[in-house]
């Protein structure tokens, strides 16, 4: 059974970057089947999708945090990350791990438990 | 601002339909029907309830079902339980990134 684990600091400074992982466990992120997402939430609000990478390394990113987002996958420890550069109270969420079948089809089918992530001074 | 627009919040009584609307501009949802709805539990994560429209992933009832018509997809709960009080929250991939709805509160009175 293929579990997500998202991981990180949990406090950021403002102007600082926030760097989050996602352990994949009970299936290879090599395997070419899936994009691997991440997705947050602010208290009260609704989803906000932040991009996704592939296994062989290629991204999309929303065009409204492309400026600071980047995401990679580690194939041979089973993690992708996320670095959120520039990072202000805005930023403070709750981040998901989220996994997206490839094909002629879209959505999230499998979600971590998600991770807070806090920006404050 | 998202640019799918969901009512904030939908209510009915056991037993009842309900049903939720997410609209967007014709550009939220591009030429491609995939349009997906997400239950959510407070400080749980989200879970897939329909996927591409109208398919129900394994385990998912019957109970619930989708729909698109021109810029507005909707979900529809029918026989309402008390287990699906939740927020629900709608998604739309247009090209090479995905948008979300605002989500809804589905209350069961």
């Amino acid at each position: 059974q293929v579990q997500l684990q998202e991981s990180g600091p949990g406090l950021v400074k403002p102007s600082e970057t926030l760097s989050l992982t996602c352990k994949v466990s009970g299936g290879s992120i090599s395997s070419g089947a899936y994009y691997w997402t991440w997705i947050r939430q602010a208290a009260g609000k609704g989803l906000d999708w932040i991009g996704r990478v592939y296994s062989t390394g290629g991204t999309d990113y929303s065009p409204s945090l492309r400026s600071r987002v980047t995401m990679s996958v580690d194939t041979s420890k089973n993690q992708v990350f996320l670095r959120l550069n520039s990072v202000t109270a805005a930023d403070t969420a709750v981040y998901y791990c989220a996994r997206a079948p490839v094909g002629p089809t879209h959505s999230f089918d499998l979600w971590g438990h998600g991770t807070m992530g806090t920006v404050s001074s | 601002q998202s640019a799918l627009t969901q009512p904030p919040s939908v209510s009915g009584s056991p037993g009842q339909s309900v049903t939720i609307s997410c609209t967007g501009s014709s550009s939220a949802f591009g030429t491609y029907n995939f349009v997906s709805w997400y239950k959510q539990y407070p400080g749980k994560a989200p879970k897939l309830v329909i996927f591409d429209v109208n398919k129900r992933p394994s385990g998912v009832p019957d109970r619930f079902s989708g729909s698109k018509s021109g810029n507005t997809a909707s979900l529809t709960i029918s026989g309402l339980q008390a287990e699906d009080e939740a927020d629900y929250h709608c998604c739309s991939y247009a090209g090479s990134y995905t948008t979300f709805g605002g989500g809804t509160k589905v209350t069961v009175l």
